[in-house]
Protein backbone atom coordinates (compact mmCIF):
# COMPACT_ATOMS: atom_id res chain seq x y z
CA UNK A 1 0.00 0.00 0.00
CA UNK A 2 1.09 3.53 -0.96
CA UNK A 3 2.19 5.59 2.25
CA UNK A 4 0.27 8.56 0.20
CA UNK A 5 -3.20 7.78 -1.12
CA UNK A 6 -5.11 10.37 -3.77
CA UNK A 7 -8.54 9.87 -5.27
CA UNK A 8 -9.51 9.94 -7.70
CA UNK A 9 -7.12 8.90 -10.25
CA UNK A 10 -8.56 10.57 -12.92
CA UNK A 11 -11.40 13.19 -12.54
CA UNK A 12 -13.77 15.03 -15.39
CA UNK A 13 -15.71 18.38 -14.70
CA UNK A 14 -17.76 21.21 -16.39
CA UNK A 15 -16.68 24.69 -16.13
CA UNK A 16 -17.96 26.13 -13.32
CA UNK A 17 -18.05 22.97 -11.23
CA UNK A 18 -16.85 22.46 -7.67
CA UNK A 19 -13.81 20.04 -7.46
CA UNK A 20 -12.56 17.94 -4.74
CA UNK A 21 -9.10 15.85 -4.98
CA UNK A 22 -8.72 13.90 -1.88
CA UNK A 23 -5.27 12.65 -0.57
CA UNK A 24 -5.02 10.50 2.50
CA UNK A 25 -1.14 9.14 4.18
CA UNK A 26 -0.01 6.88 6.58
CA UNK A 27 3.20 8.47 7.97
CA UNK A 28 3.92 11.04 10.21
CA UNK A 29 5.03 14.45 8.30
CA UNK A 30 5.98 17.47 8.65
CA UNK A 31 4.01 19.14 5.96
CA UNK A 32 1.36 18.29 3.32
CA UNK A 33 2.32 19.82 0.01
CA UNK A 34 -0.36 20.68 -3.33
CA UNK A 35 1.28 20.99 -6.34
CA UNK A 36 0.06 21.30 -9.83
CA UNK A 37 1.51 19.69 -13.13
CA UNK A 38 0.72 20.81 -16.39
CA UNK A 39 1.83 18.73 -19.76
CA UNK A 40 5.26 19.71 -20.12
CA UNK A 41 6.32 18.88 -16.75
CA UNK A 42 6.70 22.26 -15.18
CA UNK A 43 5.88 21.87 -11.41
CA UNK A 44 3.92 24.83 -9.38
CA UNK A 45 3.59 24.35 -5.74
CA UNK A 46 0.41 25.57 -4.46
CA UNK A 47 0.16 24.52 -0.76
CA UNK A 48 2.21 23.90 1.72
CA UNK A 49 0.08 22.97 4.88
CA UNK A 50 1.03 21.61 8.10
CA UNK A 51 -2.51 22.53 9.92
CA UNK A 52 -5.96 24.13 9.39
CA UNK A 53 -6.45 25.37 5.64
CA UNK A 54 -5.55 27.63 3.27
CA UNK A 55 -6.86 29.81 0.37
CA UNK A 56 -5.49 31.13 -2.53
CA UNK A 57 -8.19 32.45 -5.35
CA UNK A 58 -10.09 29.84 -6.09
CA UNK A 59 -8.21 27.25 -4.35
CA UNK A 60 -8.73 26.09 -0.94
CA UNK A 61 -6.52 23.29 0.66
CA UNK A 62 -7.86 21.48 4.19
CA UNK A 63 -5.83 19.16 6.04
CA UNK A 64 -6.54 17.33 8.92
CA UNK A 65 -3.46 16.13 10.92
CA UNK A 66 -5.11 13.56 13.36
CA UNK A 67 -7.07 11.59 10.46
CA UNK A 68 -4.17 12.04 8.18
CA UNK A 69 -6.10 13.42 5.63
CA UNK A 70 -6.17 16.11 3.05
CA UNK A 71 -8.37 17.96 0.43
CA UNK A 72 -7.92 20.36 -2.47
CA UNK A 73 -11.17 22.13 -3.48
CA UNK A 74 -11.40 24.56 -6.38
CA UNK A 75 -14.45 26.47 -6.76
CA UNK A 76 -15.62 27.70 -10.20
CA UNK A 77 -13.79 25.30 -12.29
CA UNK A 78 -12.36 26.57 -15.32
CA UNK A 79 -10.38 24.75 -18.23
CA UNK A 80 -7.41 26.49 -17.44
CA UNK A 81 -7.16 24.54 -13.95
CA UNK A 82 -6.65 20.86 -16.20
CA UNK A 83 -3.32 19.74 -15.08
CA UNK A 84 -1.96 17.04 -12.41
CA UNK A 85 -2.84 17.43 -8.82
CA UNK A 86 0.00 15.63 -6.56
CA UNK A 87 -0.10 15.46 -2.91
CA UNK A 88 3.54 15.31 -1.13
CA UNK A 89 4.24 14.75 2.22
CA UNK A 90 7.42 15.57 3.93
CA UNK A 91 8.55 12.55 6.30
CA UNK A 92 11.57 13.17 7.66
CA UNK A 93 14.09 14.40 5.53
CA UNK A 94 12.30 13.36 2.56
CA UNK A 95 9.28 13.70 0.52
CA UNK A 96 6.23 11.06 -0.68
CA UNK A 97 4.14 11.70 -3.11
CA UNK A 98 1.06 10.40 -4.34
CA UNK A 99 0.08 9.07 -7.77
CA UNK A 100 -1.47 12.22 -8.77
CA UNK A 101 -4.80 13.10 -9.77
CA UNK A 102 -5.44 14.05 -13.51
CA UNK A 103 -8.13 16.86 -14.09
CA UNK A 104 -9.87 17.83 -17.30
CA UNK A 105 -12.28 20.67 -16.89
CA UNK A 106 -14.57 21.00 -20.17
CA UNK A 107 -16.11 23.97 -21.72
CA UNK B 1 13.28 37.04 -8.92
CA UNK B 2 14.63 34.31 -10.90
CA UNK B 3 12.59 31.19 -10.92
CA UNK B 4 14.46 27.88 -10.53
CA UNK B 5 16.78 26.94 -13.58
CA UNK B 6 17.49 23.63 -14.75
CA UNK B 7 20.10 22.61 -17.70
CA UNK B 8 19.47 21.44 -19.78
CA UNK B 9 15.93 21.02 -20.62
CA UNK B 10 16.52 18.12 -22.77
CA UNK B 11 19.17 15.03 -23.36
CA UNK B 12 19.73 11.78 -24.98
CA UNK B 13 22.43 9.55 -24.10
CA UNK B 14 23.55 6.37 -24.76
CA UNK B 15 23.63 3.20 -22.61
CA UNK B 16 26.63 3.20 -20.77
CA UNK B 17 27.27 6.58 -20.47
CA UNK B 18 27.49 9.34 -18.10
CA UNK B 19 25.48 12.50 -17.47
CA UNK B 20 25.37 15.68 -15.56
CA UNK B 21 21.98 17.59 -14.97
CA UNK B 22 22.36 21.21 -13.27
CA UNK B 23 19.83 23.07 -11.12
CA UNK B 24 20.43 26.73 -10.10
CA UNK B 25 18.25 27.48 -7.03
CA UNK B 26 16.65 31.40 -6.57
CA UNK B 27 18.95 33.25 -4.94
CA UNK B 28 18.86 33.19 -1.33
CA UNK B 29 17.58 29.13 -1.31
CA UNK B 30 20.24 27.62 0.26
CA UNK B 31 18.41 23.71 -0.05
CA UNK B 32 17.68 22.20 -3.52
CA UNK B 33 16.35 19.21 -3.72
CA UNK B 34 16.24 16.23 -6.77
CA UNK B 35 13.44 14.38 -7.30
CA UNK B 36 12.86 11.82 -10.49
CA UNK B 37 9.90 10.94 -12.40
CA UNK B 38 8.57 8.54 -14.45
CA UNK B 39 5.27 7.06 -15.91
CA UNK B 40 5.40 3.54 -14.17
CA UNK B 41 6.65 5.06 -11.04
CA UNK B 42 5.61 8.56 -10.52
CA UNK B 43 7.50 11.38 -8.83
CA UNK B 44 10.21 10.06 -6.47
CA UNK B 45 12.89 11.35 -4.11
CA UNK B 46 16.18 11.28 -5.05
CA UNK B 47 18.64 13.59 -2.41
CA UNK B 48 18.29 16.48 -0.80
CA UNK B 49 21.44 19.00 0.17
CA UNK B 50 21.08 22.12 2.18
CA UNK B 51 23.98 23.86 2.70
CA UNK B 52 26.54 21.71 0.52
CA UNK B 53 25.44 19.45 2.86
CA UNK B 54 23.53 15.97 1.65
CA UNK B 55 20.88 15.85 4.00
CA UNK B 56 18.78 13.20 3.14
CA UNK B 57 19.00 10.12 -0.21
CA UNK B 58 16.58 8.52 -1.34
CA UNK B 59 16.20 4.84 -2.02
CA UNK B 60 18.39 4.94 -5.36
CA UNK B 61 21.21 2.95 -6.74
CA UNK B 62 24.95 4.49 -6.02
CA UNK B 63 25.22 5.17 -9.51
CA UNK B 64 22.56 8.21 -8.96
CA UNK B 65 25.13 10.91 -6.88
CA UNK B 66 24.71 14.84 -6.47
CA UNK B 67 26.31 17.77 -5.17
CA UNK B 68 25.84 21.20 -4.09
CA UNK B 69 28.54 24.58 -4.63
CA UNK B 70 28.86 26.93 -1.86
CA UNK B 71 27.00 29.24 -4.00
CA UNK B 72 23.88 26.77 -3.50
CA UNK B 73 24.28 25.74 -7.30
CA UNK B 74 23.76 22.18 -7.21
CA UNK B 75 24.66 18.79 -9.95
CA UNK B 76 22.91 15.47 -9.90
CA UNK B 77 25.32 12.96 -11.83
CA UNK B 78 24.07 9.54 -12.97
CA UNK B 79 27.36 7.07 -14.49
CA UNK B 80 26.65 3.76 -16.37
CA UNK B 81 23.14 4.96 -17.88
CA UNK B 82 20.67 2.18 -17.99
CA UNK B 83 17.24 2.93 -20.30
CA UNK B 84 15.06 2.69 -16.75
CA UNK B 85 17.02 5.93 -15.76
CA UNK B 86 14.63 7.78 -18.84
CA UNK B 87 13.14 10.16 -17.13
CA UNK B 88 11.91 13.65 -16.14
CA UNK B 89 14.39 14.56 -13.36
CA UNK B 90 13.53 17.36 -11.49
CA UNK B 91 14.72 19.92 -8.51
CA UNK B 92 13.13 22.10 -6.20
CA UNK B 93 14.54 24.80 -4.24
CA UNK B 94 13.84 26.58 -1.10
CA UNK B 95 14.75 28.15 2.36
CA UNK B 96 15.16 25.41 4.27
CA UNK B 97 12.66 22.55 3.68
CA UNK B 98 13.84 21.24 7.24
CA UNK B 99 11.65 24.49 8.63
CA UNK B 100 9.07 24.12 6.29
CA UNK B 101 9.63 26.81 3.94
CA UNK B 102 7.82 26.85 0.25
CA UNK B 103 9.36 24.42 -2.49
CA UNK B 104 9.22 26.51 -5.90
CA UNK B 105 10.41 23.46 -8.94
CA UNK B 106 12.25 24.10 -12.01
CA UNK B 107 10.84 22.67 -15.28
CA UNK B 108 13.00 20.05 -15.41
CA UNK B 109 15.34 17.95 -17.39
CA UNK B 110 14.06 15.24 -19.58
CA UNK B 111 16.36 12.56 -20.22
CA UNK B 112 16.36 9.93 -22.41
CA UNK B 113 18.84 6.72 -22.08
CA UNK B 114 18.86 4.88 -25.95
Amino acid sequence: KNEVEQSPQNLTAQEGEFITINCSYSVGISALHWLQQHPGGGIVSLFMLSSGKKKHGRLIATINIQEKHSSLHITASHPRDSAVYICAVRHNNDMRFGAGTRLTVKP
Amino acid sequence: KAGVTQTPRYLIKTRGQQVTLSCSPISGHRSVSWYQQTPGQGLQFLFEYFSETQRNKGNFPGRFSGRQFSNSRSEMNVSTLELGDSALYLCASSLDPGRNTEAFFGQGTRLTVV
